[in-house]
């Protein structure tokens, strides 16, 4: 069965660099959402979109933003990059009502 | 917001033994109650939920069981085996598309 996909799997930048994440979602799966994992902590919620939409918001740093296309896969764009945004970024989608599927992750590390 | 606390954090079993994972959470608008299996550096895996029409679910050695009164929801894995070993993590969703995830329990089945 078709998975998530996101890319790169590995990302290493310099602080201040930008960086751009990209989820792939499940065929037929209208929903995407973004979790940021730091070492050895539980996945925190940062946007999620429905039908190319924005659709809920959460602890997103004002520097990330992000879109979904409308050949559903997201984008997360990262910028002024800092030290403490080294984690491990999920994407997963959900077909309807919660269900949600994550992707591989991105390991970005900031120097 | 949702709040989601999970207990124990750390948990050690023999091989064979269940295993008992507590959650509670704050917004009684909650509705759904999926759990998280998470291996080091890998994806965040579903293994079981639990929707809030529903007082408990089982499926072979896991089960879910879910007070709406309390506010509390429960994993118990029976006839544990070392591959059971890994960070599990339950979470809440109130219908925003958007998880809050507890802070993980670390289960070690020891052979």
């Amino acid at each position: 069965a078709a998975g998530v996909i996101q890319s790169p799997r590995h990302l290493i930048k310099e602080k201040r660099e930008t960086a751009t994440l990209k989820c792939y979602p499940i065929p037929r799966h209208d929903t995407v959402y973004w979790y940021q994992q730091g070492p050895g902590q539980d996945p925190q919620f940062l946007i999620s979109f429905y039908e190319k939409m924005q659709s809920d918001k959460g602890s997103i740093p004002d520097r990330f933003s992000a879109q979904q296309f409308s050949d559903y896969h997201s984008e997360l764009n990262m910028s002024s990059l800092e030290l403490g945004d080294s984690a491990l970024y999920f994407c997963a989608s959900s077909p309807f009502l919660n269900e949600q599927f994550f992707g591989p992750g991105t390991r970005l590390t900031v120097l | 917001g949702e709040n989601v606390e999970q207990h124990p954090s750390t948990l050690s079993v023999q091989e064979g033994d269940s295993a008992v994972i507590k959650c509670t959470y704050s917004d009684s608008a909650s509705n759904y109650f999926p759990w998280y299996k998470q291996e080091l550096g890998k994806r965040p895996q579903l293994i079981i939920d639990i929707r809030s029409n529903v007082g408990e679910k089982k499926d072979q050695r896991i089960a879910v069981t879910l007070n709406k009164t309390a506010k509390h929801f429960s994993l118990h894995i029976t006839e544990t085996q070392p591959e059971d070993s890994a960070v599990y993590f339950c979470a809440a969703d109130t219908g925003r598309r958007a998880l809050t995830f507890g802070s993980g329990t670390r289960l070690q089945v020891q052979p």
